[in-house]
């Protein structure tokens, strides 16, 4: 157990809604990375949050956003949502900016846009 | 650009033992990792070697680095039936905290 826990496990959404997804990080951790996992792919870097500031950004369009709050917990919303936002959505914590900490990932959040 | 590649199956005998391969492209690489992910899970951190190594054990995992080459190895001695998961490679440099991952080797113990 890494001690990061996101929520909800499941969810179904159809084309065209919002989505927010939550993670609390390990404690004493001050960095979240949010990834994006498809069926049979490794995961892909969506962003990631250090003391509440976006501190780098993958290949993701403006509708996939996020926040970090004062006690390191996060939130990742998706807009306008596409059927090939299906996906396992991982949030990793860790602790420090200089992207070389070892990130730690929570159990992830499936799910099926129909 | 980045990219990290493995194979994609490799089936091994309880007791034997398994290695995994990667490459990768990013010659700035500072780390590079080895996660575990059993169905329907979250991705387990197995061990992580820096770039300066060449080396590193952990028990029944020992990892081997070839920085000319840009190939990492995790072997995995007397492999358990347990062992069975998706083993994902992955590496990061200093440019906004991103890991870069493989694809994942599906691996299967066969008792």
């Amino acid at each position: 157990e890494t001690g990061v826990t996101q929520s909800p496990t499941h969810l179904i959404k159809t084309r065209g809604q919002q989505v927010t997804l939550r993670c609390s990080s390990q404690s004493g951790h001050n960095t979240v990375s949010w990834y994006q996992q498809a069926l049979g792919q490794g995961p892909q870097f969506i962003f990631q949050y250090y003391r509440e500031e976006e501190n780098g950004r993958g290949n993701f369009p403006p509708r996939f956003s996020g926040l970090q709050f004062p006690n390191y917990s996060s939130e990742l919303n998706v807009n306008a949502l596409e059927l090939d936002d299906s996906a396992l959505y991982l949030c990793a914590s860790s602790w420090g900016d200089v992207g070389q900490e070892t990130q730690y990932f929570g159990p992830g959040t499936r799910l099926l846009v129909l | 650009g980045e990219d990290v590649e493995q194979s994609l199956f490799l089936s091994v005998r309880e007791g034997d033992s398994s290695v995994i391969n990667c490459t990768y492209t990013d010659s700035s690489s500072t780390y590079l990792y080895w996660y575990k992910q059993e169905p329907g899970a979250g991705l387990q951190l197995l061990t992580y070697i820096f770039s300066n190594m060449d080396m590193k054990q952990d028990q029944r995992l020992t990892v081997l680095l070839n920085k000319k080459d840009k190939h990492l190895s995790l072997r995995i001695a007397d492999t358990q039936t347990g062992d069975s998961a998706i083993y994902f490679c992955a590496e990061s440099n200093n440019q906004g905290g991103k890991l870069i991952f493989g694809q994942g080797t599906e691996l299967s113990v066969k008792p």
